[in-house]
């Protein structure tokens, strides 16, 4: 399974553009690139995802690399209630493989 | 409320004992997804089912871990002789037919297991 990086943890505050950032240097051709976030308490929620392309949705934009070896998570105004943690998966089969994550904090 | 739900949220059973827990897909989502998620680690997928068959097996879901959905609508996950390395969030999911490989799963809330 195609691997991902993502830093630990990130700080953001509110009303503030979030970026956040995924590396993923082995991906194959026919890998989309998915991201979910997962609130405390609560099962994943799927945010967003693309191929090759910049996609934009309700919840946030997706901005993937030429070279498709990174990509980034646009959160173009955080709320509290974007504090969670963010995970960026390769999805080349029908299973999502989850990494560890971002722990995203959003500072009032 | 339409979304994919899980039952019981949260069960709590002695080291040995068999649970069952079960899941309810989105109507009409004909894959179904099991994963199992430990405190402070991402969810780990353990089966997954396409109608009734099941196509794909973690090497994690041990002969202890059964998993069924018959008649290709609810499915359940039986963990028989619990040990207390079992104890962990076990999520759901469901997608529809239509989504292939690029498409949304839909998670449930989780049944929180404890094995004392």
């Amino acid at each position: 399974d195609a691997k991902t990086t993502q830093p630990n943890s990130m700080e953001s505050n509110e009303e503030e553009p979030v970026h956040l950032p995924c590396n993923h240097s082995t991906i194959s051709g026919t890998d989309y690139i998915h991201w979910y976030r997962q609130l405390p308490s609560q099962g994943p929620e799927y945010v967003i995802h693309g191929l090759t392309s910049n996609v934009n949705n309700r919840m946030a934009s997706l901005a993937i690399a030429e070279d498709r070896k990174s990509s980034t998570l646009i959160l173009h105004r955080a709320t509290l209630r974007d504090a969670a943690v963010y995970y960026c998966i390769l999805q080349g089969a029908q299973k999502l493989v989850f990494g560890q994550g971002t722990r995203l904090t959003i500072n009032p | 409320d339409t979304g994919v739900s899980q039952d019981p949220r949260h069960k709590i059973t002695k080291r040995g004992q068999n649970v069952t827990f079960r899941c309810d897909p989105i109507s009409e989502h004909n894959r179904l997804y099991w994963y199992r998620q430990t405190l402070g680690q991402g969810p780990e997928f353990l089966t997954y089912f396409q109608n009734e068959a099941q196509l794909e097996k973690s090497r994690l879901l041990s002969d202890r871990f059964s998993a069924e959905r018959p008649k290709g609508s609810f499915s359940t996950l039986e963990i028989q002789r619990t040990e207390q390395g079992d104890s962990a969030m076990y999520l759901c999911a469901s997608s529809p037919r239509s989504s292939g490989r690029a498409g949304e799963q839909f998670f449930g809330p989780g049944t929180r297991l404890t094995v004392l």
